[in-house]
């Protein structure tokens, strides 16, 4: 079975411009989380969506926000980019919502957001 | 707040030798914890994990106890191999949430 997807696998753009990444989950997960990791440190939770409800949302601006489709599939889009978006946005998934330790997650191979 | 503090790398081993990486957490209630490896140029995927006090989490010669007396989750390999130089994040997650809160990382470098 494939593993989670992600695509562009790396992208460049300017400041103030937008962003669309995106995510398919493992086959029959429900759950998609959204992480952000800078260079050096360990990722940051941006959101979780399931069952196409967002169902946490970390400390991130209003620039940052997503969805979730019917195929269980997930965009997350940056509007206004700032220097400080240059990162590794990875996507997980899981069979449900990940509520204690019997739900782990499963990343995909992320994609790297350079901001010139 | 709930938070993982690692020990900093990198950590430098020579092949065959005995391999602790420290990790303690701050929690209320009882987190799940969980040990994730980065290799290079790949994304991250989960090594052990633990749900409860006590329980030794295990995968690939690595092992961690879940120790609540000391709020810690300390990973341990016996004999460490050139290939598993990566990146180890400890991560928690609490049942209440759904969020993993993950420590910095800690850079494993093995030598020949």
């Amino acid at each position: 079975d494939a593993g989670v997807t992600q695509s562009p696998t790396h992208l460049i753009k300017t400041r103030g411009q937008q962003v669309t990444l995106r995510c398919s989950p493992i086959s029959g997960h429900k759950s998609v989380s959204w992480y952000q990791q800078v260079l050096g440190q360990g990722p940051q939770f941006i959101f979780q969506y399931y069952e196409k409800e967002e169902r946490g949302r970390g400390n991130f601006p209003d620039r940052f926000s997503a969805r979730q489709f019917p195929n269980y599939s997930s965009e997350l889009n940056v509007n206004a980019l700032l220097l400080g978006d240059s990162a590794l946005y990875l996507c997980a998934s899981s069979q449900r919502v990940a509520a204690g330790g019997n739900q782990p997650q499963h990343f995909g191979d992320g994609t790297r957001l350079s901001i010139l | 707040g709930n938070s993982v503090t690692q020990m900093e790398g990198p950590v430098t081993l020579s092949e065959e030798a005995f391999l602790t990486i420290n990790c303690t957490y701050t929690a209320t209630g009882y987190p799940s914890l969980f040990w994730y490896v980065q290799y290079p140029g790949e994304g991250l995927q989960l090594l052990l994990k633990a749900t409860k006090a006590d329980d030794k989490g295990s995968n690939k010669g690595f092992e961690a106890t879940y120790r609540k007396e000391t709020t810690s989750f300390h990973l341990e390999k016996g004999s460490v191999q050139v290939s598993d130089s990566a990146v180890y994040f400890c991560a928690l997650i609490k049942d209440s949430n759904y969020q993993l809160i993950w420590g910095a990382g800690t850079k494993l470098i093995i030598k020949p």
